[in-house]
C-alpha cells in the first residue's frame, strides 16, 4: 500500500506569516503531486502540482519537491485567515493515473 | 478544468435502504473516480469508473455494495446499497483533466445512514 503521510496539525500561524506544510510520500516511482484545500463542508480543491525537483510558484503558494527524500512541501506567504483550511497533499502512484493516494491533511489556521 | 456536478448533495436514509448518486461532467473525460471520505477522514478511492466496461475496484469495496455505471463519457453514477450507519460519509466523483495528471472534484454528496 503506497502511502503519503502528512502531520494533522492543527498548524497555527499568524495573519500575514508564511504557513508550512509538509508531507512524505512511500511510492519512488511517483511523479506528480499536489496540494488540494479542502474548506470545511466543501469539496477538496486543487491549488497546486508539482513534477520536477525544485520549487514552483504560484501567487502566494510555493511547492517544493525533492525526489531523493521523497519530499513535497507547500509555503503560503502572507497567511490570510481565509487560508484556514485543510490542506491534502496527493501523489499519483507509479507512473500511471490508476490512483491518486492522499494524505490525511494538515489543518491549518490562520489567526487574524 | 470541467464542471462536474453531483446530484443529490446532500440525503439522509434509512438504514437498508440504496441511493444512486449521479456525476455529470460538461465535457468528455477519460477516466472518472468516485472517492469516499468519512468524517474526520481523509479521501479513499473507492474505483475507477471505465466507460463501457465494469468499473475497477479498490481493495475492501465490491461491486455488490458499490454498483458503479458509466454509460458514457460524460456522466456516471455510484449505488450506495444496503446502507448502514457506517456508510456515512461524503461521496466525491472526480475526473483526470483531459492533459492527464490533474483531478478535479464535483462538489460531493453527504449521506447520512439512520
Amino acid at each position: 500500500q503506497k502511502e503519503v503521510e502528512q502531520n494533522s496539525g492543527p498548524l497555527s500561524v499568524p495573519e500575514g506569516a508564511i504557513a508550512s506544510l509538509n508531507c512524505t510520500y512511500s511510492d519512488r516511482g511517483s511523479q506528480s503531486f499536489f496540494w488540494y484545500r479542502q474548506y470545511s463542508g466543501k469539496s477538496p480543491e486543487l491549488i497546486m502540482s508539482i513534477y520536477s525537483n525544485g520549487d514552483k510558484e504560484d501567487g502566494r503558494f510555493t511547492a517544493q519537491l525533492n525526489k531523493a527524500s521523497q519530499y513535497v512541501s507547500l509555503l503560503i506567504r502572507d497567511s490570510q485567515p481565509s487560508d484556514s483550511a485543510t490542506y491534502l497533499c496527493a501523489a499519483w502512484e507509479n507512473t500511471g493515473f490508476q490512483k491518486l493516494v492522499f494524505g490525511t491533511g494538515t489543518r491549518l489556521l490562520v489567526s487574524p | 478544468s470541467a464542471v462536474i456536478s453531483q446530484k443529490p448533495s446532500r440525503d439522509i436514509c434509512q438504514r437498508g435502504t440504496s441511493l444512486t448518486i449521479q456525476c455529470q461532467v460538461d465535457s468528455q473525460v477519460t477516466m472518472m473516480f468516485w472517492y469516499r471520505q468519512q468524517p474526520g477522514q481523509s479521501l479513499t478511492l473507492i474505483a475507477t469508473a471505465n466507460q463501457g466496461s465494469e468499473a475497477t475496484y479498490e481493495s475492501g469495496f465490491v461491486i455488490d455494495k458499490f454498483p458503479i455505471s458509466r454509460p458514457n463519457l460524460t456522466f456516471s453514477t455510484l449505488t450506495v446499497s444496503n446502507m448502514s450507519p457506517e456508510d456515512s460519509s461524503i461521496y466525491l466523483c472526480s475526473v483526470l483533466s483531459p492533459g492527464g495528471g490533474e483531478l478535479f472534484f464535483g462538489e460531493g454528496s453527504r449521506l447520512t445512514v439512520l
